[in-house]
């Protein structure tokens, strides 16, 4: 089974409005993180946000927030006031356990995004 | 935030030849470094872990002696591309990081486009 899936192979959005990239997971471990990053056509990844299983609130970075819905395994990135320099793949990566389990991490199938002008 | 390189960007070889890729730690010691491998459109899937001093620890179906990886030191990490065949062409990244237990940010190379001809 997949352990993250992200459902959509490609989305659009007008400049300045927002957008939110699905992802969901699957782990039967308590401990785990909950990543997303950016690759542009250049093909670096940038890592945009994070999300630990045992956070209370929802993380935020700037334009960036996580909708983390731990019930139903989904972990959303909603961009806000979306910019041409947006345009990008998007992955859902998640680290699972804990301490012995290092820095691993599994990458969702991704999400190109294209924000028109 | 930490810098890791990869060297080379890009590399063009010739069936049958053998390619070494170099990552590199910058400016943090990278106990586990991990190399990725992303074909076009597709996601990263892990191709093996490898910690300075011990062996790779190499994902079920990767050819642990076509992908040679070598963790001499802290900061360096290689991987060498025995016998390329032009189905090994592919984007190869690299990434490392602390070891931190909770938020444990995995940091990317910039990754190395290799083409076998």
């Amino acid at each position: 089974a997949q352990k993250i899936t992200q459902t959509q192979p490609g989305m659009f959005v007008q400049e300045k409005e927002a957008v939110t990239l699905d992802c969901t997971y699957d782990t039967s471990d308590p401990s785990y993180g909950l990543f997303w990053y950016k690759q542009p056509s250049s093909g670096e990844m940038i890592f945009l946000i994070y999300q630990g299983s045992y956070d209370q609130q929802n993380a935020t970075e700037g334009r960036y927030s996580l909708n983390f819905q731990k019930a139903r395994k989904s972990a959303n990135l909603v961009i806000s006031a979306s910019q041409l320099g947006d345009s990008a793949m998007y992955f859902c990566a998640m680290r699972e356990g804990g301490e012995t389990s290092g820095s691993r991490l599994t990458f969702g199938e991704g999400t190109q995004l294209t924000v028109n002008p | 935030g930490a810098v890791v390189s990869q060297h080379p960007s890009w590399v063009i070889c010739k069936s049958g030849t053998s390619v070494k890729i170099e990552c590199r730690s910058l400016d943090f010691q990278a106990t586990t470094m991990f190399w990725y491998r992303q074909f076009p459109k597709q996601s990263l899937m892990l191709m093996a872990t490898s910690n300075e001093g011990s062996k790779a620890t190499y994902e079920q179906g990767v050819e642990k002696d076509k992908f040679l990886i070598n963790h001499a030191s802290l900061t360096l990490s290689t991987l060498t591309v025995t016998s390329a065949h032009p189905e090994d062409s592919s984007f190869y990244i690299c990434s490392s990081s602390q070891g931190l237990v909770g938020f444990d940010e995995q940091y990317f190379g910039p990754g190395t486009r290799l083409t076998v001809t």
